[in-house]
């Protein structure tokens, strides 16, 4: 079935950027998407890239889609404090429904 | 705008008691999903629907888990008789086909310890 892999741990320092990458395997996914959870909370949805984009990017958020690797990446640029929060891939499948499948999450420290 | 409530916000039960969770989705949403979240993973869907009808419960466990979205907003999913490795978060999500179902809004979630 479906699979999203992403690395389970990122340190950067404030004011770094911050690059947090995801492999999926379903070939005819029509969305990705990048979530954030803060402790306690749920999902709040960042952004999301259609399948036949290369690139999106909004303010400090930059998403890179690579279809052929089957690789999504996500970078925050000048990182915060505030940006501590473990960050969920998700992919919708090209079966015209609505399953999304969620990678387990990256969770994002920022050293002060 | 209300986002999607979920109450309660924590439950702690013993096994074999049953458990109810109920969601208010986002006015207008005219989709509804329940997910599990395990400790350490991302949402695993258990049922979505759309309007009052099921449309994709291949995930729920029905010997014991049950779901209802009788007048097509409210929702609640129920547990009996709930067992150890239930524990987890029970998250809620909504979406309305005007904007292509694009973006899931999620609740905060009802956190479940089975002792």
């Amino acid at each position: 079935g479906e699979d999203v892999e992403q690395s389970l741990f990122l340190s950067v320092r404030e004011g770094d950027s911050s690059v947090i990458n995801c492999t999926y395997t379903d070939s005819s996914s029509t969305y990705l998407y990048w979530y954030k959870q803060e402790p306690g909370a749920g999902l709040q949805l960042l952004t999301y890239i259609f399948s036949n984009m290369d690139m999106k990017q909004d303010q400090r958020l930059t998403v890179l889609l690579n279809k052929k690797d089957k690789h999504l990446s996500l970078r925050i640029a000048d990182t915060q404090t505030g940006d501590s929060a473990i960050y969920f891939c998700a992919e919708r499948g090209g079966d015209g429904g609505f399953k999304t499948i969620f990678g387990a999450g990256t969770r994002l420290f920022v050293k002060a | 705008e209300a986002g999607v409530v979920q109450s309660p916000r924590y439950k702690i039960i013993e096994k074999k008691q049953p458990v109810a969770f109920w969601c208010n989705p986002i006015s207008g949403h005219n989709t509804l999903y329940w997910y599990l979240q395990n400790l350490g993973q991302g949402p695993e869907l258990l049922i979505r629907y759309e309007n009052e009808e099921a449309v994709d419960d291949s995930q729920l466990p029905k010997d014991r888990f049950s779901a209802e979205r009788l007048k097509g907003v409210d929702s609640t999913l129920k547990i009996q008789p709930a067992e150890l490795g239930d524990s987890a978060v029970y998250l809620c999500a909504s979406s309305s086909p005007i904007a292509g179902g694009n973006e899931q809004f999620f609740g905060p979630g009802t956190r479940l310890t089975v002792l």
